[in-house]
Formats: C-alpha cells, structure tokens, sequence
C-alpha cells in the first residue's frame, strides 16, 4: 500500500509569492491534516479536512488554507509569504474510522527568501 | 488549549541500555497519545500509541506507559541499537477519530556504540 505523497519535495519562493502543496493519502483514507515543523515551534496544527470540509483549525493567520477534493487529495495554500514561512510542511492522513492513527508524508521543505 | 511538555531535550545512551522519555499534558480530556520518530530527511513516523482506557502497551523493545491521575505518559525504549538514534515526539490528541495532534517539542535521542 502506497503512503502518504506530497509534492514537491522542495520548493523555494520569494517573499510577497504564494505557494501550492499537494498532498495525496493513502488509499482509503479520508481525512488529511496539515502540520508545520520549524526548528524554534516545532510541529504545529494547521487544519484537518475531512470528506471535503474543514473539521479542525489551528492558530495560523488566514493566509493558510486549504482544500480536499473528492478523491481525499488535498492542497493546502500560501499567499503573501514572509520569511517567518519556512518551514517543513506535513501532510498526514488518517482513516478516522474508530481509529485515530495518522500517518505522515516526507513532507515539502518550503524556503521563503 | 492542550499543551504537551516533553523531557529530555536530547538524550545520550549506550548500545544496548535503556532510554525513557517523559511528556505530560494539561488537558483531562485528551485520551489519545500517539509517538513519532523522525529521521533526518523524512516525516514523522507512528511507532506505538496508547489510549486513555490501557495503562501500558508494548511493542516488542518499545513501550508506552500512562497515567491518567498525573497526566503523563512515557515511551521505554529496551536493549537500543544504534538504528534507533531520531528524534522522538509525543503528541496528544482528544478527538476521537478526527485528527489534531498537540506535539512535544521533541527528544534527540543518540545511541553510542
């Protein structure tokens, strides 16, 4: 069974740009969260989706979105960036059946300069 | 909010000795506690979790214990072989299949041959 993809590995972008990350789950699973690692905050919730609607917010400006399509893909969206940007971006998804198990992609290194 | 604490920052053991790692969590209703294990380079990958209903749960030389009173849970990691140096995360979550996981910050954990 294929894991979690997300594309593309690595991006680098200038400040005031906005970005795109794609994240595709494993098959089967529905619900796909969003996390971003940096050094100085760690892991942090972005958003969950969940059947094509957002389930769950973090605290993160509305410069962050997202999106699920049908197929349980999803994109997650980043306009205006600033540096404070970079980071790791983390796609997780899960079956959200009875079980809350979520597992994680390699994730898209996002450099803002 | 939830907030998770995680201790030690970095941890240095020898091959073959034991290694414990501690994370405590405010929020009595959290119920589901998840741990990850990093590579460099790669996403954070699930190795064992708990549920608010088991007090310890073992997987072969991993195994996590909680206690629900004091609010903390611990992974024991038994006989470490050098493939176990990561950075381990403890997370916290109190949705019942839908997915936002609270993170520690994080244990560098080093096995010296």
């Amino acid at each position: 069974k294929a894991g979690v993809t997300q594309t593309p590995r690595y991006l680098i972008k200038t400040r005031g740009q906005q970005v795109t990350l794609s994240c595709s789950p494993i098959s089967g699973h529905r619900s796909v969260s969003w996390y971003q690692q940096t050094p100085g905050q760690g892991l942090q919730f972005l958003f969950e989706y969940f059947s094509e609607t957002q389930r769950n917010k973090g605290n993160f400006p509305g410069r962050f979105s997202g999106r699920q399509f049908s197929n349980s893909r999803s994109e997650m969206n980043v306009s205006t960036l600033e540096l404070g940007d970079s980071a790791l971006y983390l796609c997780a998804s899960s079956w959200t059946g009875t079980s809350n198990e979520a597992f994680f992609g390699q994730g898209t290194r996002l450099t803002v300069v | 909010g939830e907030n998770v604490e995680q201790h030690p920052s970095t941890l240095s053991v020898q091959e073959g000795d034991s290694a414990v790692i501690k994370c405590t969590y405010s929020d009595s209703a959290s119920n589901y506690f998840p741990w990850y294990k990093q590579e460099l380079g790669k996403g954070p990958q699930l190795i064992i979790d708990i549920r608010s209903n088991v007090g310890e749960k073992k997987d072969q030389r991993i195994a996590v214990t909680l206690n629900k009173t004091a609010k903390h849970f611990s992974l024991h990691i038994t006989e470490t072989q050098p493939e176990d140096s990561a950075v381990y995360f403890c997370a916290a979550s109190k949705s019942q299949g839908a997915q936002k996981l609270v993170f520690g910050q994080g244990t560098r954990l080093t096995i010296n041959p």
